[in-house]
């Protein structure tokens, strides 16, 4: 079964600091993506930024990347020169790959809320 | 901003009554899908589409029940609303695959309050 899972709640960090936010996932799917979403304060969602599971290099997107460890099944959302924009709770999700059913069930974690102090 | 509208935005029912969620797409995506979010869980899975009258359960689908008969919509029915459904619902929409514009997106939510 596809499992995600978030340990940190909650995470404080300084205007302008990098941040890191994690994010271990597990699957019996040999192909896969990883997806990270931002939830602000006024509820929608956002898409930030994806990896697939047979890329070599990791995802980057502005001040955005994945630190994707597949051996370890982690992928981790690192957020570089903190705003204060970017307090919102921030959620990671996957999906399995092919055109099947099942397999592209779209799971999520629990969230991480963030909040970037001044 | 990806065409997918949810329905009704707000809603207060009564235990015990049935209540129908629409959400509408104009992207024909094949893929649809609907969670709810409480407070500590996240966004959990509870039914969704992998194309017209195709649909599987997710990891909360009891008590809840979906219908797929166009492509363009998707709706969920709590079959007798409990207090237990009260909660935020989201609908959201993707294609298939792993590749790159793979993403979801989300409709707006529904607030759903069962008195």
């Amino acid at each position: 079964a596809q499992k995600i899972t978030q340990t940190q709640p909650g995470m404080f960090v300084q205007e302008k600091e990098a941040v890191t936010l994690d994010c271990t996932y597990d699957t019996s799917d040999p192909s896969y993506g990883l997806f990270w979403y931002k939830q602000p304060s006024s509820g929608e969602m956002i898409f930030l930024i994806y990896q697939g599971s047979y890329d070599q290099q990791n995802a980057t997107e502005g001040r955005y990347s994945l630190n994707f460890q597949k051996a370890r099944k982690s992928a981790n959302l690192v957020i570089s020169a903190s705003q204060l924009g970017d307090s919102a709770m921030y959620f990671c999700a996957m999906r399995g790959a092919g055109y099947g059913g099942a397999t592209n069930k779209l799971i999520f974690g629990t969230g991480t809320l963030l909040a970037v102090q001044p | 901003d990806a065409g997918i509208t949810q329905s009704p935005r707000h809603k207060v029912t009564e235990t015990g009554t049935p209540v129908t969620l629409r959400c509408h797409q104009t992207e024909n995506h094949r893929y649809m899908y609907w969670y709810r979010q409480d407070p500590g869980h996240g966004l959990r899975l509870i039914h969704y589409s992998y194309g017209v009258k195709d649909t599987d359960k997710g990891e909360v689908s009891d008590g809840y029940s979906v219908s797929r008969s166009k492509t363009e919509d998707f709706l969920l029915t709590l079959e007798s609303a409990t207090s237990s459904q009260t909660s935020v619902y989201f609908c959201a929409i993707s294609e298939g695959g792993t590749g790159m514009n793979t993403e979801a997106f989300f409709g707006q939510g529904t607030r759903l309050t069962v008195v």
